[in-house]
């Protein structure tokens, strides 16, 4: 089956310390993206990727970093800058940039305690 | 900027009920509009999509039809079942620009 994965489900965190979220997918999607929930609101883009060894910030990317060394993969880390990292994140792919349709994985809960 | 306003929840239902969600937009292109469906410490799931006026996306009994002239893009399911409980998003894309999404909306249907 073809679809997004990532991990790790929960993931908790010192104050101080970066973490790496996992993303994969085997959709052969070109675009990828990351965003970040936080209770009652929408999803807010974090970077996205048009291409192997492209990508772009979104909305919210300071204290964030991504790379995209294949194309599969999508690795977010959250870095100590980020001031409030406990949220509920995100991956999504579509088959580029401009398709309309993004398919998600089944996220990731980040608590930092 | 490109954006959607959704009906703040929670919504709560007894089951065989009368779903409508509202979500209005407001873009400068002809976005596509989407609804996406968010079980419970699960990712967003499309719904349903429509991507030009009068268009009517629908899947699993659930309806939403592209209004250009009232910017809606409203949703509806005739009978809800407890299954159906989940949050739902309202989405926007115009070519070439990011995604847009609601708050969110939770539903909940009772026995």
């Amino acid at each position: 089956d073809g679809g997004i994965t990532q991990s790790p489900k929960y993931l908790f965190r010192k104050e101080g310390q970066n973490v790496t979220l996992s993303c994969e997918q085997n959709l052969n999607h070109d675009a990828m993206y990351w965003y970040r929930q936080d209770p009652g609101q929408g999803l807010r883009l974090i970077y996205y990727s048009q291409i192997v060894n492209d990508f772009q910030k979104g909305d919210i990317a300071e204290g964030y970093s991504v790379s995209r060394e294949k194309k599969e993969s999508f690795p977010l880390t959250v870095t100590s800058a980020q001031k409030n990292p406990t949220a509920f994140y995100l991956c999504a792919s579509s088959i580029v940039l401009t398709t309309d349709t993004q398919y998600f994985g089944p996220g990731t809960r980040l608590t930092v305690l | 900027g490109d954006s959607v306003t959704q009906m703040e929840g929670p919504v709560t239902l007894s089951e065989e009920a009368f779903l409508t969600i509202n979500c209005t937009y407001t873009a400068t292109g002809y976005p596509s509009l989407f609804w996406y469906v968010q079980y419970p410490g699960e990712g967003l799931q499309l719904l349903l999509k429509a991507t030009k006026a009068d268009d009517k996306g629908s899947n699993k009994g659930f309806e939403a039809t592209y209004r250009k002239e009232t910017t809606s893009f409203h949703l509806e399911k005739g009978s809800v079942q407890v299954s159906d409980s989940a949050v739902y998003f309202c989405a926007l894309r115009v070519v070439n620009n990011d995604m847009r999404f609601g708050a969110g909306t939770r539903l909940t249907v009772k026995p």
